[in-house]
Protein backbone atom coordinates (compact mmCIF):
# COMPACT_ATOMS: atom_id res chain seq x y z
CA UNK A 1 0.00 0.00 0.00
CA UNK A 2 1.46 3.40 -0.46
CA UNK A 3 2.27 5.69 2.45
CA UNK A 4 1.75 9.34 2.39
CA UNK A 5 2.74 10.95 -0.43
CA UNK A 6 3.84 14.77 -0.52
CA UNK A 7 5.05 16.73 -3.41
CA UNK A 8 6.89 18.42 -4.36
CA UNK A 9 10.03 16.47 -2.52
CA UNK A 10 11.77 20.09 -2.38
CA UNK A 11 10.68 23.49 -3.56
CA UNK A 12 12.92 26.61 -3.98
CA UNK A 13 11.45 30.08 -4.11
CA UNK A 14 12.12 33.54 -4.17
CA UNK A 15 10.80 35.54 -1.25
CA UNK A 16 7.47 36.86 -2.36
CA UNK A 17 6.18 34.19 -4.50
CA UNK A 18 3.41 31.59 -3.69
CA UNK A 19 4.13 28.36 -2.38
CA UNK A 20 1.53 25.55 -2.49
CA UNK A 21 2.77 22.17 -0.58
CA UNK A 22 0.68 19.01 -1.27
CA UNK A 23 -0.45 15.72 0.31
CA UNK A 24 -2.40 12.65 -0.31
CA UNK A 25 -2.91 11.04 2.81
CA UNK A 26 -3.41 7.44 2.88
CA UNK A 27 -6.71 5.67 2.10
CA UNK A 28 -9.26 5.21 4.69
CA UNK A 29 -7.37 7.55 6.97
CA UNK A 30 -9.52 10.49 8.33
CA UNK A 31 -7.70 12.85 10.05
CA UNK A 32 -4.67 14.48 8.29
CA UNK A 33 -2.11 17.03 9.85
CA UNK A 34 0.62 19.62 8.34
CA UNK A 35 3.45 19.81 10.19
CA UNK A 36 6.54 22.35 10.42
CA UNK A 37 9.92 21.34 11.23
CA UNK A 38 13.48 23.08 11.93
CA UNK A 39 16.34 23.21 13.76
CA UNK A 40 15.36 25.98 15.75
CA UNK A 41 11.89 25.52 16.57
CA UNK A 42 11.72 21.41 16.19
CA UNK A 43 8.45 19.90 15.02
CA UNK A 44 5.35 21.93 15.29
CA UNK A 45 1.58 21.28 14.06
CA UNK A 46 0.35 23.50 12.38
CA UNK A 47 -3.30 22.39 11.18
CA UNK A 48 -4.85 19.44 11.51
CA UNK A 49 -8.33 18.17 9.80
CA UNK A 50 -10.91 15.39 10.70
CA UNK A 51 -13.07 14.25 7.84
CA UNK A 52 -12.03 16.97 5.74
CA UNK A 53 -13.11 19.67 8.36
CA UNK A 54 -10.21 21.78 10.08
CA UNK A 55 -10.18 21.36 13.50
CA UNK A 56 -7.16 22.69 14.87
CA UNK A 57 -5.28 25.72 13.35
CA UNK A 58 -3.81 27.29 16.07
CA UNK A 59 -0.40 26.50 15.11
CA UNK A 60 -0.69 28.42 11.49
CA UNK A 61 2.18 30.95 12.30
CA UNK A 62 -0.03 33.58 10.55
CA UNK A 63 -2.15 34.95 7.66
CA UNK A 64 -0.05 34.12 4.92
CA UNK A 65 -0.86 30.36 5.34
CA UNK A 66 -3.63 28.70 4.73
CA UNK A 67 -4.79 24.83 4.00
CA UNK A 68 -7.90 23.35 2.43
CA UNK A 69 -9.09 19.38 2.05
CA UNK A 70 -11.28 19.67 -0.18
CA UNK A 71 -12.08 15.79 -0.20
CA UNK A 72 -10.71 13.06 1.57
CA UNK A 73 -8.06 12.00 -0.57
CA UNK A 74 -6.41 15.80 -1.31
CA UNK A 75 -4.74 18.12 1.03
CA UNK A 76 -2.67 21.68 0.30
CA UNK A 77 -0.72 24.12 1.91
CA UNK A 78 -0.36 27.45 0.81
CA UNK A 79 1.84 30.30 1.90
CA UNK A 80 1.71 34.36 0.01
CA UNK A 81 3.71 35.20 -0.15
CA UNK A 82 6.54 33.39 1.36
CA UNK A 83 9.39 34.75 3.23
CA UNK A 84 12.90 33.10 4.06
CA UNK A 85 12.02 32.40 7.60
CA UNK A 86 8.78 29.85 6.23
CA UNK A 87 12.29 27.99 4.83
CA UNK A 88 11.66 24.37 6.34
CA UNK A 89 10.75 20.96 6.09
CA UNK A 90 7.12 20.40 6.17
CA UNK A 91 5.47 17.12 6.84
CA UNK A 92 1.83 15.69 6.19
CA UNK A 93 0.71 13.00 8.35
CA UNK A 94 -2.43 10.95 8.15
CA UNK A 95 -4.33 9.01 10.98
CA UNK A 96 -7.59 6.44 11.38
CA UNK A 97 -9.58 7.00 14.57
CA UNK A 98 -9.11 8.35 17.62
CA UNK A 99 -5.38 8.20 19.58
CA UNK A 100 -4.21 6.20 16.57
CA UNK A 101 -1.13 6.93 15.44
CA UNK A 102 0.36 8.83 12.53
CA UNK A 103 1.85 7.97 9.63
CA UNK A 104 4.18 10.18 8.04
CA UNK A 105 4.88 11.59 4.56
CA UNK A 106 8.22 12.00 3.08
CA UNK A 107 8.33 15.86 3.65
CA UNK A 108 8.92 18.83 1.58
CA UNK A 109 11.96 20.66 1.80
CA UNK A 110 11.28 24.61 1.76
CA UNK A 111 13.64 27.10 0.52
CA UNK A 112 12.75 30.38 0.31
CA UNK A 113 15.46 33.02 -0.65
CA UNK B 1 -3.22 20.13 28.14
CA UNK B 2 -0.55 17.80 27.48
CA UNK B 3 3.43 18.19 27.41
CA UNK B 4 6.53 15.44 26.40
CA UNK B 5 9.85 16.39 27.98
CA UNK B 6 12.77 14.38 26.23
CA UNK B 7 15.88 14.35 28.91
CA UNK B 8 18.96 14.91 26.88
CA UNK B 9 19.05 16.13 23.36
CA UNK B 10 21.82 14.32 22.32
CA UNK B 11 22.83 10.52 23.55
CA UNK B 12 25.67 8.83 22.43
CA UNK B 13 26.63 5.03 23.26
CA UNK B 14 28.83 2.34 21.75
CA UNK B 15 27.96 -0.23 19.43
CA UNK B 16 26.46 -2.76 21.85
CA UNK B 17 25.95 -0.93 24.47
CA UNK B 18 22.27 -0.55 26.41
CA UNK B 19 20.61 2.30 25.01
CA UNK B 20 18.06 4.30 27.13
CA UNK B 21 16.59 7.19 25.87
CA UNK B 22 13.71 8.80 28.33
CA UNK B 23 10.65 10.43 28.21
CA UNK B 24 8.37 11.90 31.02
CA UNK B 25 4.83 13.16 30.01
CA UNK B 26 2.17 15.48 31.80
CA UNK B 27 -1.35 14.94 30.99
CA UNK B 28 -4.78 15.32 33.00
CA UNK B 29 -6.21 12.39 31.39
CA UNK B 30 -5.23 8.71 30.21
CA UNK B 31 -2.61 9.44 27.78
CA UNK B 32 -1.72 7.41 24.42
CA UNK B 33 2.32 7.28 24.65
CA UNK B 34 4.09 7.07 21.33
CA UNK B 35 7.81 6.56 19.88
CA UNK B 36 9.01 7.57 16.45
CA UNK B 37 11.96 7.35 14.47
CA UNK B 38 13.52 10.52 11.91
CA UNK B 39 16.37 9.03 10.05
CA UNK B 40 18.42 11.62 8.07
CA UNK B 41 16.28 13.42 5.60
CA UNK B 42 13.48 11.19 5.90
CA UNK B 43 9.78 11.47 7.46
CA UNK B 44 8.82 10.22 11.04
CA UNK B 45 8.29 6.32 11.84
CA UNK B 46 6.42 4.77 14.31
CA UNK B 47 8.36 2.50 16.32
CA UNK B 48 6.17 1.38 18.99
CA UNK B 49 2.90 3.11 21.06
CA UNK B 50 1.07 2.55 24.57
CA UNK B 51 -2.84 2.87 24.98
CA UNK B 52 -3.89 0.15 26.95
CA UNK B 53 -2.84 -3.20 28.60
CA UNK B 54 0.11 -4.11 29.26
CA UNK B 55 2.55 -1.23 30.16
CA UNK B 56 5.85 -3.28 28.29
CA UNK B 57 5.21 -2.51 24.99
CA UNK B 58 7.65 -4.07 21.89
CA UNK B 59 8.71 -2.03 19.16
CA UNK B 60 10.34 -2.55 15.80
CA UNK B 61 13.66 -3.10 15.33
CA UNK B 62 14.07 -4.60 18.88
CA UNK B 63 13.32 -1.47 20.66
CA UNK B 64 10.53 -1.54 23.56
CA UNK B 65 9.34 0.76 26.41
CA UNK B 66 7.41 0.97 29.83
CA UNK B 67 4.61 3.12 30.88
CA UNK B 68 5.54 4.03 34.60
CA UNK B 69 1.89 5.85 35.35
CA UNK B 70 3.53 6.55 39.14
CA UNK B 71 6.87 8.49 37.73
CA UNK B 72 4.57 9.75 34.31
CA UNK B 73 7.56 8.30 32.11
CA UNK B 74 7.64 6.28 29.17
CA UNK B 75 11.23 5.80 28.66
CA UNK B 76 12.53 3.88 25.17
CA UNK B 77 15.03 1.51 25.37
CA UNK B 78 17.56 -1.40 23.41
CA UNK B 79 19.65 -4.10 25.02
CA UNK B 80 22.10 -3.44 22.50
CA UNK B 81 22.81 -0.49 20.09
CA UNK B 82 23.41 -0.74 16.59
CA UNK B 83 24.88 1.54 14.08
CA UNK B 84 21.55 1.78 12.05
CA UNK B 85 20.20 3.02 15.05
CA UNK B 86 21.46 6.71 14.81
CA UNK B 87 18.98 9.00 14.36
CA UNK B 88 16.55 11.23 16.37
CA UNK B 89 13.96 9.78 18.33
CA UNK B 90 10.78 11.78 19.35
CA UNK B 91 8.76 10.69 22.67
CA UNK B 92 4.78 11.58 21.82
CA UNK B 93 1.49 11.87 23.56
CA UNK B 94 -2.04 12.36 22.69
CA UNK B 95 -5.25 12.55 24.50
CA UNK B 96 -8.00 9.46 24.14
CA UNK B 97 -10.87 11.09 21.85
CA UNK B 98 -8.92 14.09 20.01
CA UNK B 99 -8.20 12.49 16.50
CA UNK B 100 -5.03 11.42 17.25
CA UNK B 101 -3.87 15.27 17.91
CA UNK B 102 -0.10 14.25 19.05
CA UNK B 103 2.35 16.44 21.03
CA UNK B 104 5.65 15.81 20.48
CA UNK B 105 8.76 16.27 22.64
CA UNK B 106 11.88 18.33 21.12
CA UNK B 107 13.82 15.09 20.37
CA UNK B 108 16.44 13.06 21.23
CA UNK B 109 19.79 12.32 18.56
CA UNK B 110 21.69 9.23 19.11
CA UNK B 111 24.67 8.63 17.80
CA UNK B 112 26.31 4.97 18.04
CA UNK B 113 30.22 4.77 18.17
CA UNK B 114 32.56 1.78 17.48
Amino acid sequence: DAGVIQSPRHEVTEMGQEVTLRCKPISGHNSLFWYRQTMMRGLELLIYFNNNVPIDDSGMPEDRFSAKMPNASFSTLKIQPSEPRDSAVYFCASSQGTGGEQYFGPGTRLTVT
Amino acid sequence: AQSVTQLGSHVSVSEGALVLLRCNYSSSVPPYLFWYVQYPNQGLQLLLKYTTGATLVKGINGFEAEFKKSETSFHLTKPSAHMSDAAEYFCAVSRYGTASKLTFGTGTRLQVTL
